[in-house]
């Protein structure tokens, strides 16, 4: 089962910044935050990851609250093409079980 | 060339018969998995490998099997295939550290009757 809780869904305006959340009621000490996203049936795709520190990549921002009990991914100005389903995981190298929850599904709207 | 290959990319088959989808990966990685997606339910982990003498079970294995054939190998095989194995299957490699990220293929869309 998955580990982490995520909103089912949420809509977002073209151009505007879409924060999506996740809880991470579970994660320990040494393990990462991982977001991916699926567009379509595509195969997913990563997109950014974190351990305390908030950091930021071409695609995408992620916040990590003090406590790590949640993150949010922050897609600064949304596209039509950020339309997807959005995962957050946490893992670390040993954690073989990497399930993936249903995710967020985002709809971003012209 | 995509980094993970899966084949096929559609397959639909009858019940009862055997059914096997392979992997290949180019990135070196030695870790494989192999998850299942059914609408609405995220990607459910199948079986995982962390190399070519390792193979484990994950959350959904019964009616499925997996040899990995070498380092960048890693096949999926439905013995006895049932309607409710229909699903899309998706194959992933990882590196085995603590910041290494999924890559994935573009996924095996099967159909059992």
């Amino acid at each position: 089962d998955a580990k982490t809780t995520q909103p089912t869904s949420m809509d977002c305006a073209e151009g505007r910044a879409a924060n999506l959340p996740c809880n991470h009621s579970t994660i320990s000490g040494n393990e990462y935050v991982y977001w991916y996203r699926q567009i379509h049936s595509q195969g997913p795709q990563y997109i950014i990851h974190g351990l305390k520190n908030n950091e930021t990549n071409e695609m995408a921002s992620l916040i990590i609250t003090e406590d790590r009990k949640s993150s949010t991914l922050i897609l600064p100005h949304a596209t039509l093409r950020d339309t997807a389903v959005y995962y957050c995981i946490d893992t670390s190298w040993n954690d073989y079980k990497l399930s993936f929850g249903a995710g967020t599904t985002v709809t971003v709207r012209a | 060339d995509a980094d993970v290959t899966q084949t096929p990319r559609n397959r639909i088959t009858k019940t009862g018969k055997r059914i096997m989808l392979e992997c290949s990966q180019t990135k070196g990685h030695d870790r494989m998995y192999w998850y299942r997606q059914d609408p609405g339910l995220g990607l459910r982990l199948i079986y995982y490998s962390f190399d070519v003498k390792d193979i484990n079970k994950g959350e959904i294995s019964d009616g499925y099997s997996v040899s990995r054939q070498a380092q960048a190998k890693f096949s999926l095989s439905l013995e006895s295939a049932i309607p409710n194995q229909t699903a899309l299957y998706f194959c992933a490699t990882k590196e085995g550290t603590n910041t290494g990220e999924l890559f994935f293929g573009e996924g095996s869309r099967l159909t059992v009757l």
